[in-house]
């Protein structure tokens, strides 16, 4: 099963500045997809990427993928005290989801 | 309506016990997960179901025993609880296995002492 190793590990930021996290990966895949997790609470799917797209946008996120360097990167842009959480990557193959140790995000109002 | 919800919330007990934890999903996915949350917030995959059959039991041990009565349900019994089981666990579904979308609980924080 695929696993995706977050970087970095904490990140903090003022509000209204844009927060970039990292993701890389060992094995090919199906997509990659973006899990945000608030304190105490469960994982929210943001954003999924699939292995022939480059880049996709959702509201303030951007996601790339480079799948010939086995990586991607998801940019918050103008973030808010509500951007406060962990963030997880994905990376899909055939096999069920398995998640790393995520990108603690603080940003500071 | 909550998509994937777990009861309880939160379960304090004392070494040795037996507990479950209840997991129900009304998205009508077919597939079901159980993670375990440590207290350095990496998040492992327990087991998996796809159709109440079993698809997926990581390196758990055998204390724990999910069960899938039918495909929107998948509980979690553990039996003789050590300290070392404490985390939160977090219950998730998602239509087919692989690469979909996962939807998750809001967890059940374990403690035991």
């Amino acid at each position: 099963s695929q696993q995706g190793e977050e970087d970095p590990q904490a990140l903090s930021i003022q509000e209204g500045e844009n927060a970039t996290m990292n993701c890389s990966y060992k094995t090919s895949i199906n997509n990659l997809q973006w899990y945000r997790q608030n304190s105490g609470r469960g994982l929210v799917h943001l954003i999924l990427i699939r292995s022939n797209e480059r880049e996709k946008h959702s509201g303030r996120l951007r996601v790339t993928l480079d799948t010939s360097k086995k990586s991607s990167s998801l940019l918050i842009t103008a973030s808010r005290a509500a951007d406060t959480a962990s963030y997880f990557c994905a990376p899909s193959g055939n096999t069920p989801l398995v998640f790393g140790k995520g990108t603690r995000l603080s940003v500071i109002a | 309506d909550t998509a994937v919800s777990q009861t309880p919330k939160y379960l304090v007990t004392q070494m040795g016990n037996d507990k479950s934890i209840k997991c129900e999903q009304n998205l009508g996915h077919d597939t079901m997960y159980w993670y375990k949350q440590d207290s350095k917030k990496f998040l492992k995959i327990m087991f998996s179901y796809n159709n109440k059959e079993l698809i997926i039991n990581e390196t758990v041990p055998n204390r724990f025993s999910p069960k899938s009565p039918d495909k929107a349900h998948l509980n979690l019994h553990i039996n003789s609880l050590e300290l070392g089981d404490s985390a939160v666990y977090f219950c998730a579904s998602s239509q087919g296995q692989g690469a979909n979308e996962q939807f998750f609980g809001p967890g059940t924080r374990l403690t035991v002492l």
